[in-house]
């Protein structure tokens, strides 16, 4: 069946240094692929999504690229900020009604 | 912009109360969601609607129920709240046209403590 992977958290990071968090799927078909954010106190929202092997999604200086090959669209920004500090969702879209969510990373980005 | 809404947001109640969480889109979407979350947690589907008078139950066992009688409205009702349901509820909506390329709009959730 269909699954999302993500790494464990938290991840601590010190305001400007360089953000992955790693996300492998496994799906049937050509799935979309999505990673939402969650502030404190908040719901979800979209932060990017890919839709196609090789395309890249881009919001708020976050990049992350669908690649078939390797099962995986890795969520990356160069530089985070403090206001980065957030729980990180990748999600994948198969198809019928559902989302599949990974478990959830939690960033702690320090002054 | 998301326009989902969600009431009340922070909801503490006694044991055996029966309770409803509020949930309306303007947005005409056709699905909606109920998800319960433990803050920061991972998000477990436990209701889900693919239009007026559709329901279903998710992956998730609860002893919520939900209906769907106005397009832009589902709320989730518990019919006697336990301290086993204290927890964060989210509600979502997408668009079935988008077909797999399908965004989920989030409301803010409501939290519930039952005492």
């Amino acid at each position: 069946g269909n699954s999302v992977t993500q790494m464990e958290g938290p991840v601590t990071l010190s305001e400007e240094a360089f953000l992955t968090i790693n996300c492998t799927y496994t799906a049937t078909g050509y799935p979309s692929l999505f990673w939402y954010v969650q502030y404190p106190g908040e719901g979800l929202q979209l932060l990017l999504k890919a839709t196609k092997a090789d395309d890249k999604g881009s919001n708020k200086g976050f990049e992350a690229t669908y690649r078939k090959e390797t099962t995986s669209f890795h969520l990356e920004k160069g530089s985070v900020q403090v206001s980065d500090s957030a729980v990180y969702f990748c999600a994948l879209g198969a198809g019928g009604f559902k989302t599949i969510f990974g478990a959830g990373t939690r960033l702690f980005v320090k002054a | 912009e998301a326009d989902i809404y969600q009431t009340p947001r922070y909801l503490v109640i006694g044991t055996g109360k029966k309770i409803t969480l509020e949930c309306s889109q303007t947005m005409g979407h056709d699905k909606m969601y109920w998800y319960q979350q433990d803050p920061g947690m991972e998000l477990h589907l436990i209701h889900y609607s693919y239009g007026v008078n559709s329901t279903e139950k998710g992956d998730l066992s609860s002893e919520s129920t939900v209906s769907r009688i106005r397009t832009e409205h589902f709320p989730l009702t518990l019919e006697s709240a336990r301290p086993s349901h204290t927890s964060q509820y989210l509600c979502a909506s997408s668009d079935r046209n988008e077909g797999q390329r399908e965004t989920q709009y989030f409301g803010p959730g409501t939290r519930l403590l039952v005492l």
